[in-house]
């Protein structure tokens, strides 16, 4: 089965304790992509890779850190968590050729900081 | 600011009538656009798109319009029924986006009352 996955699903932490959340495609997708979605403000990117090695900000970037040494995987790593990063995270693929848009999403992680 | 907004974060239909969602955009250089729904504890999933060269796009039960000199696009449910209920998010991308990066509006919770 096509998929996208993540884990954890739900993760509860302390401030500044690292912690990855694993993103896995089975696709062989070039795009990968994390989003958070918090209300009323939708989707919002994090991070992107257009292939491996490749990566680059998105929009709200700032405490977060990603890598793709592997097509098929791109953890999210955050290395100093803080209660503002208490969000649902989304990892998503696409082909990543011009002109395909659409991009398939992962489950979700709920993450709290405390 | 966001780009993409969509202006009613709820909405609630009778079974069988015609929900209508709508999504408005400032950024003249998106081409292309997306509708995703989401279910509780799921993730977002592609429902339906149309690219700038067209003015209306149908699917089944689903028909999103384009109004580009308004900057303005909407999604009709017709009939409308309870498993639609969910959220749902539209999103844009640019011309020449190889990136396939997407900007989300901050979603519209659909309820459909039997």
């Amino acid at each position: 089965e096509a998929q996208v996955t993540q884990n954890p699903r739900y993760l509860i932490t302390v401030t500044g304790k690292k912690l990855t959340v694993t993103c896995s495609q089975n696709m062989n997708h070039e795009y990968m992509s994390w989003y958070r979605q918090d209300p009323g403000l939708g989707l919002r990117q994090i991070y992107y890779s257009m292939n491996v090695e490749v990566t680059d900000k998105g929009d709200v970037p700032e405490g977060y850190k990603v890598s793709r040494k592997e097509k098929r995987n791109f953890p999210l790593i955050l290395e100093s968590p803080s209660p503002n990063q208490t969000s649902l995270y989304f990892c998503a693929s696409s082909l990543g050729v011009l002109g395909s848009y659409e991009q398939y999403f992962g489950p979700g992680t709920r993450l709290t900081v405390t | 600011d966001q780009q993409v907004k969509q202006n009613s974060p709820s909405l609630s239909v009778q079974e069988g009538r015609i929900s209508i969602l709508n999504c408005d955009y400032t950024n003249s250089m998106f081409d292309y656009f997306l509708w995703y729904k989401k279910y509780p504890a799921e993730g977002p999933t592609f429902l339906i798109s149309i690219s700038s060269i067209k003015d209306k796009n149908e699917d089944g039960r689903f028909t999103v319009f384009l109004n580009k000199s308004a900057k303005h696009l909407s999604l009709h449910i017709v009939p409308s029924q309870p498993g639609d209920s969910a959220v749902y998010f539209c999103a844009a991308s640019e011309r020449n986006n190889a990136g396939n990066m997407l900007t989300f509006g901050g979603g519209t919770r659909l309820m459909v009352k039997p």
